[in-house]
């Protein structure tokens, strides 16, 4: 079955930084276009980071452009997000996502499966 | 970025009444494909977001057909016909149409 677990979460201060990962397992990793998205603390979902299932094609959200970058490794079927210049309105719960079609970078994708989590804390 | 606006955005139903979420886009979310990339997700307490309907009326795999899709252009809409006490939790629209991907603020459905 599909899982997607991801890990990395944890309290950092301001201005450091974090890699948090997402082990896949269950599907052909490489075959799928993978998301980040990320929910406050009491919050709604925002979309964070896209990478094409090849790697070749990433978009970020201005709310982190040029601070976070997504990444991933198809040998160990894993999904990353590294994670710099942490600020307080980046404590959030992270999700990485699952985005079909299979093969497709593009508009009308959408997640079929999400992991469950990990909470990032940006405190002093 | 296109903006998803949700109402209302939180509702109270007695088991069984049915219950109706609205969601307006600003932008039209009709693609030149001819398809429409309007999804709903509901995130069940303590959990992570689970896919309702796809391009705007189609159930997910496993979806009971008590929740149905409609709308187009701008306007959607979620119903659920007969609500149930497991359908308690926070409701979310969601465009593909064109990154960013963003999302309503969400619905939140209590039982009465």
């Amino acid at each position: 079955q599909v899982q997607l677990v991801e890990s990395g979460g944890g309290v950092v201060q301001p201005g450091r930084s974090l890699r948090l990962s997402c082990a896949a397992s269950g599907f052909t990793f490489s075959s799928y276009t993978m998301h980040w998205v990320r929910q406050a603390p009491g919050k709604g979902l925002e979309w964070v980071t896209i990478i094409s299932f090849d790697g070749r094609n990433k978009y970020y959200a201005d709310s982190v452009k040029g601070r976070f970058t997504i990444s991933r490794d198809k040998s160990k079927n894993t999904l990353y997000l590294q994670m710099n210049s942490l600020r307080a309105e980046d404590t959030a719960v992270y999700f990485c996502a699952r985005a079909r079609p299979e093969y497709y970078y593009g508009s009308g994708s959408y997640y079929d499966y999400w992991g469950q989590g990990t909470l990032v804390t940006v405190s002093s | 970025d296109i903006v998803m606006t949700q109402t209302p955005l939180s509702l109270s139903v007695t088991p069984g009444q049915p219950a109706s979420i609205s969601c307006k886009s600003s932008q039209s979310l009709l693609h030149s494909d001819g398809k429409t990339y309007l999804y709903w997700y509901l995130q069940k307490p303590g959990q992570s977001p689970q896919l309702l309907i796809y391009e705007v009326s189609n159930r997910f795999s496993g979806v009971p057909d008590r929740f149905s899709g409609s709308g187009s252009g701008t306007d959607f809409t979620l119903k659920i016909s007969r609500v149930e006490a497991e359908d308690v939790g926070i409701y979310y629209c969601m465009q593909s149409i064109q990154l960013p991907i963003t999302f309503g603020q969400g619905t939140r459905l209590e039982i009465k």
